[in-house]
C-alpha cells in the first residue's frame, strides 16, 4: 500500500522568498502524485499531478514540483512567495488503475511580510 | 460547472441527534469520495464509491456511520446517532476517471455536535 510523508508540519517563509515544501511517498511502482492546497475554510484545490513524462511539472499560481525516483520524492517549489500562498499544502498519492488518493499529513505555510 | 455541491455547510446539533451531509457530483464524475478533516487525524478517506457501487468503506469509524449513493450525481452520508466526537469538516470529492486519480473537492461541512 502506498503511504505519503510530509516531514515539516509548519514552515515559515518571508514574502518573496523562495519555498520548497518536502513529500516523501512510499510505492511499489511510479505513482500517481499530487498536491493540493487548503485554504482556510475551504476545500482543497489541485496545484499539480505528476503521472509520467517530464519529471518536472508546472501547476497553477507559480508552482512547481519535481519528481525524483531514487529520491522517492515529489517537493513543491515557488520561487517567489506572496502573502496569498499562506494556506496548508497535502501531498498525495494514487496507485496506477485504483482511484483511492492517500494524503500526507499536510504542511502549514505560513507567509511574514 | 458548478464543481461539487455540499449541503448544509456549517450543521450544529445535539449528541444523539441524526444528521445527513449531502454531496453532489460534477456531471460526468463516477467516483465519489468522502472524507473527514480534523486537527488530531489530518484527512481520513472514509469510504468512495465507483460508478454508485461502494468500492472501499474501511474508514468508516463505526456503525453509527452510514454512506449511500440513491443515483450517479448525488450521496449523503448518514450519522445516526451523533456524537461530540463526530464534530469535524466532512468533505466529498468526487472524479471522472477510474484510473486518474485526480479528485475534485467540495467546499465541506463543518459540523459540531454539543
Amino acid at each position: 500500500a502506498q503511504s505519503v510523508t510530509q516531514p515539516d508540519i509548519h514552515i515559515t517563509v518571508s514574502e518573496g522568498a523562495s519555498l520548497e515544501l518536502r513529500c516523501n511517498y512510499s510505492y511499489g511502482a511510479t505513482p500517481y502524485l499530487f498536491w493540493y492546497v487548503q485554504s482556510p475554510g475551504q476545500g482543497l484545490q489541485l496545484l499539480l499531478k505528476y503521472f509520467s513524462g517530464d519529471t518536472l511539472v508546472q501547476g497553477i499560481k507559480g508552482f512547481e514540483a519535481e519528481f525524483k525516483r531514487s529520491q522517492s520524492s515529489f517537493n513543491l517549489r515557488k520561487p517567489s512567495v506572496h502573502w496569498s500562498d499562506a494556506a496548508e499544502y497535502f501531498c498525495a498519492v494514487g496507485a496506477i488503475g485504483g482511484n483511492k488518493l492517500v494524503f500526507g499529513a499536510g504542511t502549514i505555510l505560513r507567509v511574514k511580510s | 460547472d458548478a464543481g461539487v455541491i455540499q449541503s448544509p455547510r456549517h450543521e450544529v446539533t445535539e449528541m444523539g441527534q441524526e444528521v445527513t451531509l449531502r454531496c453532489k457530483l460534477i456531471s460526468g464524475h463516477n467516483s465519489l469520495f468522502w472524507y473527514r478533516q480534523t486537527m488530531m487525524r489530518g484527512l481520513e478517506l472514509l469510504i468512495y464509491f465507483n460508478n454508485n457501487v461502494p468500492i472501499d468503506d474501511s474508514g468508516m469509524p463505526e456503525d453509527r456511520f452510514s454512506a449511500k449513493m440513491p443515483n450517479a450525481s448525488f450521496s449523503t452520508l448518514k450519522i445516526q446517532p451523533s456524537e461530540p466526537r463526530d464534530s469535524a469538516v466532512y468533505f466529498c470529492a468526487s472524479s471522472v476517471d477510474y484510473s486518474y486519480n485526480e479528485q475534485f473537492f467540495g467546499p465541506g461541512t463543518r459540523l459540531t455536535v454539543l
